[in-house]
């Protein structure tokens, strides 16, 4: 079975500050995909990175950057110097060739941003 | 990335109505999917279509049926509308080149039944 697990269901920091948004997952397949997508109060879920099981590396994209770590089944993401345009729900999701590729998304974390 | 669109974007209705909410995609997706959300909650699939006339349920029992009649097309139906179906529909689409499996999402439905 396959399984994301978003263990902070809220989180809350002043605007400058770092902050880590974890996920963790389970899954048996040896091909699979790990996804972040951002829900701000628009209600539209906004498609923010992809990585496969064969890529291990980090991804940095501005204040964005993203650990991926087989070892311990985790893909965290990390925002630099928070804003308030980051408020919003994340959601950590899986996509594996058992069922199809059909995606697994974890519950969300509620990450408030403030001034 | 996928151009997704959904109609309408929000939507009061009182008990009893039949309902169709609208999605199209212009990629050229072959997959299509719905999902059932409270805002900011976990999302729920409730139907996923692989292709045209190829529909399935998803993973939470849904009052709904949809059709995929066309590739860029794939509208949710509710026949009798109840205050229970009050929530956020988003329609999503993937599968093409090399990010198959990437679902790209359309702004959402606000449905509200009185």
């Amino acid at each position: 079975a396959q399984k994301v697990t978003q263990a902070q269901t809220e989180i809350s920091v002043v605007e400058k500050e770092d902050v880590t948004l974890d996920c963790v997952y389970e899954t048996r397949d040896t091909t699979y995909y790990l996804f972040w997508y951002k829900q701000p109060p628009s209600g539209e879920l906004v498609f923010l990175i992809r990585r496969n099981s064969f890529d291990e590396q980090n991804e940095i994209s501005g204040r964005y950057s993203w650990n991926f770590q087989k070892s311990t089944s985790s893909f965290n993401f990390t925002i630099t110097a928070s804003q308030v345009v980051d408020s919003a729900v994340y959601f950590c999701a899986l996509s594996g060739n058992t069922g199809g590729f059909k995606t697994i998304f974890g519950a969300g974390t509620r990450l408030f941003v403030k001034a | 990335e996928a151009d997704i669109y959904q109609t309408p974007r929000y939507l009061v209705i009182g008990t009893g109505k039949k309902i169709t909410l609208e999605c199209s995609q212009t990629m050229g997706h072959d997959k299509m999917y719905w999902y059932q959300q409270d805002p900011g909650m976990e999302l729920h699939l409730i139907h996923y279509s692989y292709g045209v006339n190829s529909t399935e349920k998803g993973d939470l029992s849904s009052e709904s049926t949809v059709s995929r009649i066309r590739t860029e097309h794939f509208p949710l139906t509710l026949e009798s509308a109840r205050p229970s179906h009050t929530s956020q529909y988003l329609c999503a689409s993937s599968g093409r080149g090399g990010h198959q499996e990437t679902q790209y999402f359309g702004p959402g439905t606000r449905l509200l039944v009185l």
